[in-house]
């Protein structure tokens, strides 16, 4: 089965700074990739996914993700951060080969935004 | 488009009594929904995958029946709690998987239960 890790549970950024989330997952064939974000008492909103083609995912809210086969990673980033960042976000995973499509999920970051 | 609904949002019940959630499909057919539990700060955990028309295949370490799951029609499947007890509250995630799509899983806003 896949791990999805992710580094750091907590992460406080200062507004306006430089926002990192780290994924890694296991897998030997690069699965498909995903990050969601959750405000509290809420689902889970899509921020981006990685299937196939360019490694540079653009999503929602500025975020963007850069797949690293080499380093089997699934990085978040985004230039500045906004108070309306603050929330939890998830890494996830699912095997391209798995019909049943199965996802596997990080463990979460939580990110805090200093004003 | 791909939109999830969870029905009721929040819910408290007594210990014993049994809940039902609901999940549906609002603007494309599901044959594949998932079923979620996450306890507070932690991630979600998978609990069953629900296949139209078929029993629910559980993970390991999930009663299945304790945790009934329905998928009766391809925009539908519930959940029913039975017998529930304190440490069955939780946030419970539904998310459901569009015929056309063969990664992507779109989730439901989420039902919060508070057993007492």
């Amino acid at each position: 089965a896949q791990s999805v890790t992710q580094l750091g549970s907590h992460v406080s950024v200062s507004e306006g700074a430089l926002v990192l989330l780290r994924c890694n997952y296991s897998s030997s064939v690069p699965p498909y990739l995903f990050w969601y974000v959750q405000y509290p008492n809420q689902g889970l909103q899509l921020l981006l996914k990685y299937t196939t083609g360019a490694t540079l995912v653009k999503g929602i809210n500025g975020f963007e993700a850069e797949f690293k086969k080499s380093e089997t990673s699934f990085h978040l980033t985004k230039p500045s951060a906004h108070m309306s960042d603050a929330a939890e976000y998830f890494c996830a995973v699912s095997e391209q080969w798995n019909t049943g499509n199965q996802f596997y999920f990080g463990t979460g970051t939580s990110l805090t935004v200093i004003p | 488009g791909a939109v999830v609904s969870q029905h009721p949002s929040r819910v408290i019940c007594k210990s014993g009594t049994s809940v039902k959630i609901e999940c549906r499909s609002l603007d494309f057919q599901a044959t594949t929904m998932f079923w979620y539990r996450q306890f507070p700060k932690q991630s979600l955990m998978l609990m069953a995958t629900s296949n139209e028309g078929s029993k629910a295949t559980y993970e390991q370490g999930v009663e299945k029946d304790k945790f009934l799951i329905n998928h009766a029609s391809l925009t539908l499947s519930t959940l029913t709690v039975t017998s529930a007890h304190p440490e069955d509250s939780s946030f419970y995630i539904c998310s459901a998987k569009r015929d056309l799509s063969v990664y992507e899983q779109y989730f439901g806003p989420g039902t919060r239960l508070t057993v007492t």
